[in-house]
């Protein structure tokens, strides 16, 4: 059972404009979610990330959005660079009873950005 | 060095056979984890460690063994290897439980 999905496994989008990733998750427990960007042959490097409490955050050229009464977040990048070509992870937050972080994460999705 | 590191990057090994994979990290961070990337699934959480000598399953615990007698070093022991857990694995720490997780560079393994 997939809590957390992206169900575009790959995106391409020009050079300039905007990239938007999307990411669903099933849980309702779930309160604080992260993005994470992977680039071949290396582990995956934290972007952005936000709590429940909030319905945005934004980072320089990265924007994540959460709604979450659809259960749904997306990250937005602008402007899009060759540079963020790379496989990007959505990964979902909760305590579980002991109390210890268990991260769920996204199958991923690829984005080609196209100088 | 400084960071978080695993060691072998590459590994061949035949079906029946122990492997273990390492990892270390430098910074002192209490939280440690276990991933495997699969074509498909993303990254899957196998076992993580809260704390020294504290370790708890993961999402695919099943075939994999793993310690924390130390708190820099959390290694991944994989006691009969099968085919189906030839894989990317990635070693993950963090300061604390909600903290953003710092990844070591991976290791392909190939179980023939």
């Amino acid at each position: 059972d997939q809590q957390v999905k992206q169900n575009s496994p790959s995106l391409s989008v020009q050079e300039g404009r905007i990239s938007i990733l999307n990411c669903d998750y099933t849980n309702s427990m779930f309160d604080y979610f992260l993005w994470y960007k992977k680039y071949p042959a290396e582990g995956p490097t934290f972007l952005i990330s936000i709590s429940s409490i909030k319905d945005k955050n934004e980072d320089g050229r990265f924007t994540v959005f959460l709604n979450k009464s659809a259960k749904h977040l997306s990250l937005h990048i602008v402007p899009s660079q060759p540079g963020d070509s790379a496989v990007y992870f959505c990964a979902a937050d909760r305590y579980n009873s002991g109390g210890y972080q268990k991260v769920t994460f996204g199958t991923g999705t690829k984005l080609q950005v196209i100088p | 060095d400084a960071g978080i590191t695993q060691s072998p990057r590459y590994k061949i090994t035949e079906t029946g056979r122990q492997v273990t994979l390492m990892c270390h990290q430098t910074w002192s961070h209490s939280y440690m984890f276990w991933y495997r990337q699969d074509l498909g699934h993303g990254l899957r959480l196998i076992y993580y460690s809260a704390a020294a000598d504290i370790t708890d399953k993961g999402e695919v615990p099943d075939g994999y063994v793993v310690s924390r007698s130390k708190t820099e070093n959390f290694p991944l022991t994989l006691e009969s290897a099968t085919r189906s857990q030839t894989s990317v694995y990635f070693c993950a720490s963090s300061e604390q439980g909600r903290e953003t997780q710092y990844f070591g560079p991976g290791t392909r393994l190939l179980v023939l």
